[in-house]
């Protein structure tokens, strides 16, 4: 079982639509949860993070967070065509240490006129 | 704040040669510093954690003498692919975190290497 994991798509979404990108993870003592957006040919650039169950708002994005499922998803409001990326979902593990982070393998989202 | 460069962006080099990456934390002092490969259509795989003053940590599968890392100030590390071959072409990432308590990694922008 991978660490961490991602639907690849790609999430084919229309305009203005909200699109939903989860991801699991395997360590149940995971600390923290990343999504990070990485266009192709570049690195990746944080989108946002959350630590504590529950969901965390910051402006069209949301991230979700459900310890007890080991469960983390992000939702897109009103996407945009500048939003078809591919979004790593990154975690902490536990035994990690160092700030270590353990990608996903990225879901790749289209979104389209 | 929290920008990390690194250099150069791309490289082309002959196999049998080395290459050295520079990554560098521009506005912060990093505390750890990670080098990570991506190749194409995969995600960002962890090669190793460097700590500065410190000898880096790496990951299993990864050839600590092939990939040399130094960490030598809080704001320089360094990547060294050495006797390069085709197959470590690939995109190089490096990323910087504090100990402020965030785990937040810092990425650059990459290096694109090409081994002919």
């Amino acid at each position: 079982q991978k660490e961490v994991e991602q639907n690849s798509g790609p999430l084919s979404v229309p305009e203005g639509a909200i699109a939903s990108l989860n991801c699991t993870y395997s360590d149940r003592g995971s600390q923290s949860f990343f999504w990070y957006r990485q266009y192709s040919g570049k690195s990746p650039e944080l989108i946002m993070f959350i630590y504590s169950n529950g969901d965390k708002e910051d402006g069209r994005f949301t991230a979700q967070l459900n310890k007890a499922s080991q469960y983390v998803s992000l939702l897109i409001r009103d996407s945009q065509p500048s939003d078809s990326a591919t979004y790593l979902c990154a975690v902490t593990p536990f035994s990690g240490g160092y700030n270590k982070l353990i990608f996903g393998a990225g879901t790749r989202l289209a979104v389209h006129p | 704040g929290a920008v990390v460069s690194q250099h150069p962006s791309r490289v082309i080099c002959k196999s049998g040669t080395s290459v050295k990456i520079e990554c560098r934390s521009l506005d912060f002092q990093a505390t750890t510093m990670f080098w990570y490969r991506q190749f194409p259509k995969q995600s960002l795989m962890l090669m190793a954690t460097s700590n500065e003053g410190s000898k880096a940590t790496y990951e299993q599968g990864v050839e600590k003498d092939k990939f040399l890392i130094n960490h030598a100030s809080l704001t320089l590390s360094t990547l060294t692919v050495t006797s390069a071959h085709p197959e470590d072409s690939s995109f190089y990432i490096c990323s910087a975190s504090t100990d402020r308590g965030s785990n937040e990694q810092f990425f650059g922008p990459g290096t694109r290497l090409t081994v002919l």
